[in-house]
């Protein structure tokens, strides 16, 4: 059963863009979650959709944004990137939504800012 | 509120027992868990332990949890240099189930 696919691996933007992340989800899961990790913050909770709606957010500004198809796959989009964007986004996917047993994450895109 | 907090560091030597810390406020936690990230990877579950429960063993990892204290402890059993990597002890918001938060995790490294 494949896990959960990131694409790309690896971004480099320039400040003032905007770039977008997709996240395809393991087979069946319907809940995917975005998590941003920084050497400084450590891993900080975006948001979380289910079926198609957003359940839950972070503390991000409105410049983070995401959405999800009605095939469960998700993207994520960042407009206007700061220094401070760069980091690994990581996105995880479970079958009810709710923690549970625990979320299956996947390698992640590393966003760097330049 | 919500906030997890671990030790940055541990080194231990192979062979050895490998004890990682966690304290954790929110009272109303359902799950905690135990997430490891080698370098480049994502984050791979690898235990996980409802509220109810004191401890749960599955192989060389034993997870102890004291409620009253908001501590949480996995013990990896003879530690191999495969097991190097950042631990992350994280729990589930029973406000928030959707939710995990986690530490700032532990680089855990071992020694020949």
């Amino acid at each position: 059963k494949a896990g959960v696919t990131q694409t790309p691996r690896y971004l480099i933007k320039t400040r003032g863009q905007q770039v977008t992340l997709s996240c395809s989800p393991i087979s069946g899961h319907r809940s995917v979650s975005w998590y941003q990790q920084t050497p400084g913050q450590g891993l900080q909770f975006l948001f979380e959709y289910f079926s198609e709606t957003q359940r839950n957010k972070g503390n991000f500004p409105g410049r983070f944004s995401g959405r999800q198809f009605s095939n469960s796959r998700s993207e994520m989009n960042v407009s206007t990137l700061e220094l401070g964007d760069s980091a690994l986004y990581l996105c995880a996917s479970s079958s009810t939504g709710a923690a549970n047993y625990g979320y299956t994450f996947g390698s992640g895109t590393r966003l760097t800012v330049v | 509120g919500e906030d997890v907090e671990q030790s940055l560091f541990l080194s231990v030597r192979e062979g050895d027992s490998s004890v990682i810390n966690c304290t954790y406020t929110d009272s109303s936690s359902t799950y905690l868990y135990w997430y490891k990230q080698e370098p480049g990877a994502g984050l791979q579950l690898l235990t996980y332990i409802f509220s109810n429960m004191d401890m749960k063993q599955d192989q060389r990892l034993t997870v102890l949890l004291n409620k009253k204290d908001k501590h949480l402890s996995l013990r990896i059993a003879d530690t191999q240099t495969g097991d190097s990597a950042i631990y992350f002890c994280a729990e589930s918001p029973y406000s928030s189930a959707s939710k995990i938060i986690f530490g700032s995790g532990t680089r855990l490294s071992i020694r020949p």
